[in-house]
């Protein structure tokens, strides 16, 4: 079955900076690539995903690259702000099953 | 106001109890979702359910039990027979493949 892989497990950057976290999937049939933000004590929250068909999607400071052939897709943060300080998840999922695979999570600290 | 209510958001277990974990949901989304969330891991899909009345084991099933009489509402029985079973529980409904989840519960072993 999907196995997705999620590094690093913590990320500490200054504000302002910028944070990158890296996912890797095993099964070439997946398809759609959400990304989740948990903050503490809360459910996870949809901020981007994107579709096996394209290969870059951006939304004001967050984007999500796609690299089919190497399976792995990263989110990109650009300057940073304390509020963007959670647990961030990738997923993966297959034509309509309605099953994602979620990565391990990552802990993002931004520093002020 | 719409969303995804879980309750309670706190919950203890004595030994050989059955406790049940509430979802209820008003986006008249069809699907629904109960994961599982350890520290320091990725949640991991305990039951699903497409439509009422029909429901499919995850990847973590043993132990639990779900029902699905109303689109409204996708309860989570956490039997005597689930061993480890303090966790953050997620419910979650969705549309498609997105899902949008609740607030959570914290399940803990007295």
């Amino acid at each position: 079955g999907e196995n997705v892989e999620q590094h690093p497990s913590t990320l500490s950057v200054q504000e302002g900076d910028s944070a990158v976290i890296k996912c890797t999937y095993s099964d070439s049939a997946s398809n759609y690539f959400p990304w989740y933000k948990q903050e503490l004590g809360k459910g996870p929250q949809l901020i981007i995903d994107i579709r096996s068909n394209v290969g870059e999607k951006k939304d004001q400071r967050i984007a999500v690259t796609l690299n089919k052939t190497a399976k792995h897709f990263s989110l990109h943060i650009t300057e940073t702000q304390p509020e963007d300080s959670a647990v961030y998840f990738c997923a993966a999922s297959w034509d309509s099953s309605y099953k994602l695979i979620f990565g391990s999570g990552t802990r993002l600290l931004v520093r002020p | 106001d719409g969303g995804i209510t879980q309750s309670p958001k706190y919950l203890f277990r004595k030994e050989g109890q059955n406790v049940t974990l509430s979802c209820e949901q008003n986006l008249n989304h069809d699907a629904m979702y109960w994961y599982r969330q350890d520290p320091g891991q990725g949640l991991r899909l305990i039951y699903y359910s497409q439509i009422v009345n029909d429901f499919q084991k995850g990847d973590i099933a043993e132990g639990y039990s779900v029902s699905r009489e109303k689109k409204e509402s996708f309860p989570l029985t956490v039997t005597s027979a689930q061993k480890n079973p303090t966790a953050f529980y997620l419910c979650a409904s969705s549309p498609s493949e997105k899902l949008f989840f609740g607030s959570g519960t914290q399940l803990s072993v007295l």
